[in-house]
């Protein structure tokens, strides 16, 4: 399984766009990168998905290198209630196997 | 409405009784997991199944047991809970374990062992 990093936390101001990146330098060739979004209390709720170039939604956009060693999760104009904990997520689908192992996760923190 | 469906929301237990967290999807999911989640942690896997009767252990799995008898039921069972078990616990499903699959989670189980 590909091994994520990303910044343990971040702040922001409204109205900002926000950028977290993740690392994930031994992602496979099947491997699809994933982020989810949690709010406190709640479980994770999925944003969005790509495998390479770019992909984009009425909620965010994600870009992935040619290498797909990384990924970059675009929220723009964010508001209060974009505070959240944002999980990069890279998963292989083995025949039998473990997947979806989340770490630790980014905690945005967006300030009025 | 899809979703996935745990019981308790909250819980208070003692040491050393036998406890069963409950999940529930009703959108034919083949795939469910069991996650706990602590402060600093992140999420970690404790079981999953990939479909009735096929379970198999996470990164933490003691102290433990799932069961899959029905497609749909993914219990969580504390068989002699601990105060180190005191966790927020998420059960999670997904049509199946294709790296591209989507995890639709429950809105978890905050479990206190005393």
């Amino acid at each position: 399984l590909a091994k994520t990093t990303q910044p343990i936390s971040m702040d922001s101001y409204e109205g900002q766009e926000v950028n977290i990146t993740c690392s994930h330098n031994n992602i496979a060739t099947n491997d699809y990168i994933t982020w989810y979004q949690q709010f406190p209390s709640q479980g994770p709720r999925f944003i969005i998905q790509g495998y390479k170039t770019k992909v984009t939604n009425e909620v965010a956009s994600l870009f992935i290198p040619a290498d797909r060693k990384s990924s970059t999760l675009s929220l723009p104009r964010v508001s209060l209630s974009d505070t959240a904990v944002y999980y990069c997520l890279v998963a292989l689908y083995a025949h039998y196997g473990q997947n979806f192992v989340f770490g630790p996760g980014t905690r945005l923190s967006v300030l009025p | 409405e899809a979703q996935v469906t745990q019981n308790p929301r909250y819980l208070i237990t003692v040491t050393g009784k036998k406890l069963t967290v409950t999940c529930s999807q009703n959108m034919n999911h083949e795939y469910m997991s069991w996650y706990r989640q602590d402060p600093g942690l992140g999420l970690r896997q404790i079981y999953y199944s990939m479909n009735v009767e096929v379970t198999d252990k996470g990164d933490v799995p003691e102290g433990y047991k799932v069961s899959r008898k029905e497609k749909r039921n993914f219990p969580l069972i504390l068989e002699s809970p601990s105060p180190n078990q005191t966790s927020l616990y998420f059960c999670a499903s997904s049509m199946g374990a294709a790296a591209n699959e989507k995890l639709f989670f429950g809105s978890g189980t905050q479990l206190s062992v005393l």
